[in-house]
């Protein structure tokens, strides 16, 4: 069965670090793009992060960028976002995703999704 | 950033019904756009891609259209299982940015 799980999250003070798993199995992890999506309490999605297949290049989006890293470990089939100087508008549902993409020539979208993990940025 | 937009922001209709939403985006986005379904409490399922391509597993009562900046998500004879919220997501420029959503309630 392809899956995703993710961990780590939990309650953090306002500044405090944070860092993301997520376990894949059930596919080739190496094969695929890999995402983070995040979703406030009552709110939309929003992109946070993605990585490429190999782990060489990594777009993250402007309200993170300078925070967060996103990383992998293809050996262990893991997905990592390592969350630094955390706000309370951090505060989110966080879910990886996997994506069918290649930069230019084709998005096929995030087509297995994490049950998500909830961040809580509070003093 | 590309800036997406979506209306209606909420639907009510009944079961058989045809619901259309409509996404715009700010810019030329070709035909890179995704559209998930989302259930409260769940995680985003992934309806449609590159713009009208069905994703394998979803029923056919949905469909895609659209290209350049506006876009539509077309749900067939509404059954009870379709109340959710909708989002589509452009993927033409990083960062990827997603639409409000739009909530269908039967």
């Amino acid at each position: 069965e392809v899956q995703l799980v993710e961990s780590g999250g939990g309650l953090v003070q306002p500044g405090g670090s944070l860092r993301l798993s997520c376990a894949a199995s059930g596919f080739t992890f190496s094969n695929y793009w890999m995402s983070w999506v995040r979703q406030a309490p009552g709110k939309g999605l929003e992109w946070v992060a993605n990585i490429k297949e190999d782990g060489s290049v990594k777009y993250s989006g402007d309200s993170v960028k300078g925070r967060f890293t996103i990383s992998r470990d293809n050996a262990k089939n893991s997905l990592y976002l390592q969350m630094n100087s955390l706000r309370v508008e951090d505060t989110a549902v966080y879910y990886c995703a996997r994506e069918s993409f290649q930069p230019n020539v084709y998005y096929y979208g995030m087509d297995v999704w994490g049950q998500g993990t909830t961040v809580t940025v509070s003093s | 950033d590309i800036q997406m937009t979506q209306s209606p922001s909420s639907v009510s209709a009944s079961v058989g019904d045809r619901v259309t939403i409509t996404c715009r985006a700010s810019q030329d986005i070709t035909r890179w756009l995704a559209w998930y379904q989302q259930k409260p409490g769940r995680a985003p399922h992934l309806l449609i891609y590159a713009a009208s391509n069905l994703q394998s597993g979803v029923p056919s009562r949905f469909s895609g259209s659209g290209s350049v900046t506006d876009f539509t998500l077309t749900i067939n004879s509404l059954q009870p299982e379709d109340s959710a919220t909708y989002y589509c997501q452009q993927a033409n420029n990083l960062p990827f940015t997603f639409g409000p959503g739009t909530r269908v309630d039967i």
